[in-house]
């Protein structure tokens, strides 16, 4: 059965503390993985796609990167507006699977 | 473009009466599709149509529930006889699919809060 586990489930950090979120995914015919970003009561916001094992994206204090069995969002020296849910979606054949998101909480 | 738009924002309706809400892609994007999502989950697929032709469904998806997109343009998911687990945001999204390369990223809307009493 495709899955896919976002861990953790929330995390709280100070301004400038770095860290990572994980998003594992077990699908038939990987067609590429894309993380979103969700602000409470909006729809979720395009922040990066991946398509193959070893590929990299970067964009200001988010980088994502991609194996064969997961993802990380890496966030360095994030600031309090970097607060939101993180989700990661999978597309195998013509349907996204998301994860149910890391609620990420930077600290002042 | 402003984006993919969809309206009501909010819905509150009572039990057993039917609803409709209306999407609106980005102008040039061919594919649509149809999400619910509860709170503290992701969103769950629901329907998605490459121009007017309806692909998928959910096996999920409740006889209660439909969904079109006439012209290919904008869409329309009903639902009928409203039950209180209907109670969601209900999130629409467009893409742009390309034989070449199907970049496949999707750009969602801000989604319609159905509230069912």
């Amino acid at each position: 059965e495709d899955q896919v586990t976002q861990s953790p489930e929330a995390l709280r950090l100070q301004e400038g503390e770095s860290s990572s979120l994980n998003c594992s995914y077990t699908v038939s015919g990987l067609r590429g993985l894309f993380w979103y970003r969700q602000d409470p009561g909006k729809g979720p916001e395009f922040l990066f796609t991946l398509y193959s094992a070893g590929e990299e994206k970067e964009k200001e204090r988010l980088k994502a990167t991609l194996t064969k069995k997961e993802s990380f969002l890496h966030i360095t020296a994030p600031k309090p507006e970097d607060s939101a849910t993180y989700l990661c979606a999978v597309i195998t054949g013509n349907q996204f699977y998301f994860g149910t998101g890391t609620s990420l909480t930077v600290i002042p | 473009d402003t984006g993919v738009s969809q309206d009501p924002r909010h819905k509150i309706t009572k039990r057993g009466q039917n609803v409709t809400f209306r999407c609106d892609p980005i102008s040039e994007h061919n594919r649509l599709y149809w999400y619910r999502q509860t709170l503290g989950q992701g969103p769950e697929f629901l329907t998605y149509f490459q121009n007017e032709a309806q692909l998928e469904k959910s096996r999920l998806l409740s006889d209660r529930f439909s969904a079109e997109r006439p012209k290919g343009s904008f869409s329309t998911l009903e639902i009928q006889r409203t039950e209180q687990g209907d109670s969601a945001m209900y999130l629409c999204a467009s893409s742009l699919s390309m034989a070449a390369q199907a970049k496949n990223i999707q750009y969602f809307g801000a989604g319609t809060r159905l509230s069912v009493l």
